[in-house]
């Protein structure tokens, strides 16, 4: 699987936009990018994931570029409650294996 | 409500015991998994199971046994033979298809003193 280098930390204001950033140099073209997040002592939860193409769902928006090398997550509006790790994970096509990072520390303040 | 849960949320042996963790799905999943969480790092593969009565080791699996009796099920045992078992343990299911997105429980946090 690809590796993923995300920054160890960000901060944004409430009702920014948040974009958090993810190298992926070493992506195939079957593997996909996934992004979860997990609030301190809680299961992660599922966000986003893509392949080629942007994506955009209720939670967050993906751009992924051309070259397929790096992504940005998108979280349009921030609240205080997306305060969280982002994890940015790169998954080989056919697999079931996540493979975590140490993710982003996304802190928003008010 | 559809979900996972893991029970229960903090759990203390003493050394040298095993200790089984439970991880109950009703979403209807094929696919469950077991990670491992220590402080401050990200989530590592214990074990995961695709379908009923089969499993497989995921990158630390050593020190660790799991069953897949039924679907709904993945129960997982820490063995004396693990050498730090002291984690948040995570469990999660998916369907078997594309996307996989997985849905994660609660955590077992294990204290082993």
């Amino acid at each position: 699987d690809a590796k993923t280098t995300q920054p160890t930390s960000m901060d944004c204001a409430e009702g920014r936009a948040a974009n958090l950033p993810c190298n992926h140099s070493t992506i195939s073209g079957n593997e996909y990018v996934y992004w979860y997040r997990q609030i301190h002592s809680q299961g992660p939860q599922y966000i986003i994931h893509g392949l080629k193409n942007n994506e955009t769902n209720e939670m967050a928006s993906l751009i992924i570029t051309e070259d397929r090398k790096s992504s940005t997550l998108i979280l349009p509006h921030a609240t205080l409650r997306d305060t969280a790790v982002y994890y940015c994970i790169v998954r080989t096509s056919g697999t079931d294996k996540l493979i975590f990072g140490t993710g982003t520390r996304l802190q928003v303040f008010p | 409500d559809g979900g996972i849960t893991q029970s229960p949320k903090y759990l203390f042996r003493k050394e040298g015991q095993n200790v089984t963790l439970s991880c109950e799905q009703n979403l209807n999943h094929d696919a469950m998994y077991w990670y491992r969480q220590d402080p401050g790092q990200g989530l590592r593969l214990i074990y995961y199971s695709q379908i009923v009565n089969d499993f497989q080791k995921g990158d630390i699996a050593e020190g660790y046994s799991v069953s897949r009796e039924k679907k709904e099920s993945f129960p997982l045992t820490v063995t004396s033979a693990q050498k730090n078992p002291t984690a948040f343990y995570l469990c999660a299911s998916s369907r078997v298809d594309l996307t996989n997105e997985q849905f994660f429980g609660p955590g077992t946090r294990l204290t082993v003193l």
